[in-house]
C-alpha cells in the first residue's frame, strides 16, 4: 500500500520570505513523486514531478528516498502563490501502463503582502 | 475539446436519489480516470478506463458506484442511491497514453460538486 503524507493544512508566510511544504510517502517499491497545485477556482494541475528536476515557477522538489521525503521549496514567496497544493505518488512500473495517483491531503498556503 | 469537460458542475442530490456525472475526456485521450475529494481530503482514486474497457475499479467505494465508457469517449460515473457520505467533488482526468510514460502528469476537469441532502 502507498500513503502520502502532508503534515500541515495551513501555512502562512510572509511575500519575500522562504517557504517549505513539506511531504512524506511510504512506498514498497519505486515511486514517482509529483507536486500538483490548485489556485482559488480553478483545475488541479501538475505542477512539477521529481524525474525531471525542474523548477517551475521558482519552486523546486527534491525526492530523498533515505527519509522518503519530496518537499517543495521555494525561496521567495510570492502573493501568487497563495493556493492549494498537494503532494503525489504514482508506483513506477516498469512494463508501463496507466498508473493511479495517490495523493496527500493538502497544503493551503496563503502568502501574506 | 480544449480540455477535460465534466457536467455538471454542481449537482444536489436528496438522498436515496440516482446520479449521473459525465465526463468529456480530452479527443482521442485513451485513458480515463475517476477521483472522489471529500472536503478536506487530497483525490482518491475510483476506477480507470483504457478506452472503453474497465481496467481498474478497486477504488469504487460500494456497489452503488457505476462507471461506464462504452464508446470509449465519454465516460459517465453513476452513484445509485445516494448517502450523505457520497458528497463530494467528482474529479476526472484524462492522458493520451495507453502505457504512461515517467513523469507523465494527467489533465483533470474542474470537477462535479455533489451535494446530498
Amino acid at each position: 500500500a502507498q500513503r502520502v503524507t502532508q503534515p500541515e493544512k495551513l501555512l502562512s508566510v510572509f511575500k519575500g520570505a522562504p517557504v517549505e511544504l513539506k511531504c512524506n510517502y511510504s512506498y514498497s517499491g519505486s515511486p514517482e513523486l509529483f507536486w500538483y497545485v490548485q489556485y482559488s477556482r480553478q483545475r488541479l494541475q501538475l505542477l512539477l514531478r521529481h524525474i525531471s528536476r525542474e523548477s517551475i515557477k521558482g519552486f523546486t522538489a527534491d525526492l530523498n528516498k533515505g527519509e522518503t521525503s519530496f518537499h517543495l521549496k521555494k525561496p521567495f514567496a510570492q502573493e501568487e502563490d497563495s493556493a492549494m497544493y498537494y503532494c503525489a505518488l504514482s508506483p513506477l512500473i516498469s512494463s508501463g501502463s496507466a498508473r493511479q495517483l495517490t495523493f496527500g491531503s493538502g497544503t493551503q498556503l496563503t502568502v501574506l503582502p | 475539446g480544449a480540455g477535460v469537460s465534466q457536467s455538471p458542475r454542481y449537482k444536489v442530490a436528496k438522498r436515496g436519489q440516482d446520479v449521473a456525472l459525465r465526463c468529456d475526456p480530452i479527443s482521442g485521450h485513451v485513458s480515463l480516470f475517476w477521483y472522489q475529494q471529500a472536503l478536506g481530503q487530497g483525490p482518491e482514486f475510483l476506477t480507470y478506463f483504457q478506452n472503453e474497457a474497465q481496467l481498474d475499479k478497486s477504488g469504487l467505494p460500494s456497489d452503488r458506484f457505476f462507471a461506464e465508457r462504452p464508446e470509449g469517449s465519454v465516460s459517465t460515473l453513476k452513484i445509485q442511491r445516494t448517502q450523505q457520505e457520497d458528497s463530494a467533488v467528482y474529479l476526472c482526468a484524462s492522458s493520451s497514453y495507453r502505457n504512461v510514460p515517467r513523469g507523465y502528469g494527467y489533465t483533470f476537469g474542474s470537477g462535479t460538486r455533489l451535494t446530498v441532502v
